[in-house]
C-alpha cells in the first residue's frame, strides 16, 4: 500500500511569509508525528497526534508553529512569519499504536523548507 | 520522563570491522525499543526492534538485545560494509507519556574501504 506522503517536497519562501506543509499518513495509522531535521543534525520532535486525544505540542519551538489533523487523517503544519532559522527538512511519520506503545514509525520523504 | 542516550559520533571504521553503537534508556514502563537508520540522501526507516526484555532484534546483519537489567539496547554488527555508512537512531516507546516515541540524538557511522 501507499506510504506516508508529504507535500510539497521543496518549498522556498521569503522571510516573514507563512507556509503550510502537508502530510498524508498511512491509512489506519492513528499516531502521527512531525519532526524537524536540520542539516547533519538529529530529529527534533515538534508535535504528536494520537487518535482523538489532545495533541502533544510540547516540541513546537514558538507560537509561530501550529498543526492540525483533520478527521484523524491528513495533517497540516503551519509556520507563520517564517524566519531563516526555520530552514530545515520537516518530516512526518505515522504508526499504529499497540498496547505496549507506538509501533514502528513510517516516515515520509520530508519537505525541505528554505527561508531566504 | 522517558529518555534515550546514544554514543556520540561520528564513528569511523574500516570495512569488515566490528561495530557497536551504545544506546541506554530511561523509562518508567516497559518500552518497545527500536533502531532506525538514515542512509545518505534517504529517509528514515526501521532497522530492527524488540518489544520485551531479552528479545533480540535483527536485520541486515545488525543485532540488538533488549537488556532490562542494564536498560540498554546496543546495536552490533560483526563485519561492516561501506554501504552501512549512515546515521543510526535509537528510540523507545511505551504507554507512559501518551505512547510517544522518543529518539536519541543519532550516531553517524562512516565505513572506509
Amino acid at each position: 500500500g501507499a506510504g506516508v506522503s508529504q507535500s510539497p517536497s521543496n518549498k522556498v519562501t521569503e522571510k516573514g511569509k507563512d507556509v503550510e506543509l502537508r502530510c498524508d499518513p498511512i491509512s489506519g495509522h492513528t499516531a502521527l508525528y512531525w519532526y524537524r531535521q536540520s542539516l547533519g543534525q538529529g530529529l527534533e520532535f515538534l508535535i504528536y497526534f494520537q487518535g482523538n486525544s489532545a495533541p502533544d505540542k510540547s516540541g513546537l519551538p514558538s507560537d509561530r508553529f501550529s498543526a492540525e489533523r483533520t478527521g484523524g487523517s491528513v495533517s497540516t503544519l503551519t509556520i507563520q512569519r517564517t524566519q531563516q532559522e526555520d530552514s530545515a527538512v520537516y518530516l512526518c511519520a505515522s504508526s499504529l499504536v499497540l498496547a505496549g506503545g507506538t509501533d514502528t514509525q513510517y516516515f515520509g520523504p520530508g519537505t525541505r523548507l528554505t527561508v531566504l | 520522563g522517558n529518555s534515550v542516550t546514544q554514543m556520540e559520533g561520528p564513528v569511523t571504521l574500516s570495512e569488515e570491522a566490528f561495530l557497536t553503537i551504545n544506546c541506554t534508556y530511561t523509562a518508567t514502563g516497559y518500552p518497545s525499543l527500536f533502531w532506525y537508520v538514515q542512509y545518505p540522501g534517504e529517509g528514515l526507516q526501521l532497522l530492527l526492534k524488540a518489544t520485551k526484555a531479552d528479545d533480540k532484534g535483527s536485520n541486515k546483519g545488525f543485532e540488538a538485545t533488549y537488556r532490562k537489567e542494564t536498560t540498554s539496547f546496543h546495536l552490533e554488527k560483526g563485519s561492516v560494509q561501506v554501504s552501512d555508512s549512515a546515521v543510526y537512531f535509537c528510540a523507545l516507546s511505551d504507554r507512559t507519556g501518551g505512547f510517544k516515541t522518543i529518539f536519541g540524538a543519532g550516531t553517524r557511522l562512516f565505513v572506509k574501504a
